[in-house]
């Protein structure tokens, strides 16, 4: 199992640029969740998705959109991007009615110019 | 009121010494615990998880305190490898939008 995947690793981009993130899960994982991580900051949930077809805004979604459209794949989507998104994103997903442990991609580290 | 509250540390401390990490979370009604290590630039991975009896895993020992509403994570005999932050975890309820982060607690373990 690859476990959670994310692309891309590294992403500069300019403000007012749109682009997705993408994530993956191969656990058949009901949860998956997307995070933000700035110094100082912890971990701010973004958007989250309780199963394919369902989303829902988290601490911190303005500026962002998600889909579900598969158990697998839940990509983010930066739709104007602001430096205040420069951050390390972070896609998580967990099974067992939410309250078991949760795995995490290996992070997207945006630069918004 | 953050849900979740931790000492952002650093703690610095030298090999096999013992070291100690509080969290507080401000919700009674929380369900379940879990400590979190996050390495430098990686993502957050699984520590252990805080049941109400404690649990210990090795050198590591994990307890909950409902009625002060913390939990705590002891590491014995710190190795230079235990060098992460560590992040605390609580759950309200079933849900992923029930999920709470503390900040973490930075520790360097020094030879």
């Amino acid at each position: 199992n690859a476990g959670v995947t994310q692309t891309p690793k590294f992403q500069v981009l300019k403000t007012g640029q749109s682009m997705t993130l993408q994530c993956a899960q191969d656990m058949n994982h009901e949860y998956m969740s997307w995070y933000r991580q700035d110094p100082g900051m912890g971990l701010r949930l973004i958007h989250y998705s309780v199963g394919a077809g369902i989303t829902d805004q988290g601490e911190v979604p303005n500026g962002y959109n998600v889909s579900r459209s598969t158990t697998e794949d839940f990509p983010l989507r930066l739709l104007s991007a602001a430096p205040s998104q420069t951050s390390v994103y972070f896609c998580a997903s967990t099974g067992g009615g939410g309250y078991n442990e949760q795995f995490f991609g290996p992070g997207t580290r945006l630069t918004v110019l | 009121r953050k849900e979740v509250e931790q000492d952002p540390g650093p703690f610095n401390v030298p090999e096999g010494a013992t070291v100690a990490f509080n969290c507080t979370y401000s919700n009674s009604a929380s369900q379940s615990f879990f400590w979190y290590r996050q390495d430098c630039r990686k993502e957050p991975k699984l520590l252990m998880s805080v049941y109400s009896s404690g649990n210990e895993d090795g050198r590591f020992t994990a307890q909950l305190n409902r009625a002060s509403q913390y939990i705590s994570l002891l590491i014995r005999d710190s190795k230079l490898s235990d060098s992460a932050t560590y992040l605390c975890v609580v759950i309200l309820k079933t849900g992923a939008n029930n999920l709470f982060f503390g900040t973490g607690t930075r520790l360097t373990v020094i030879p």
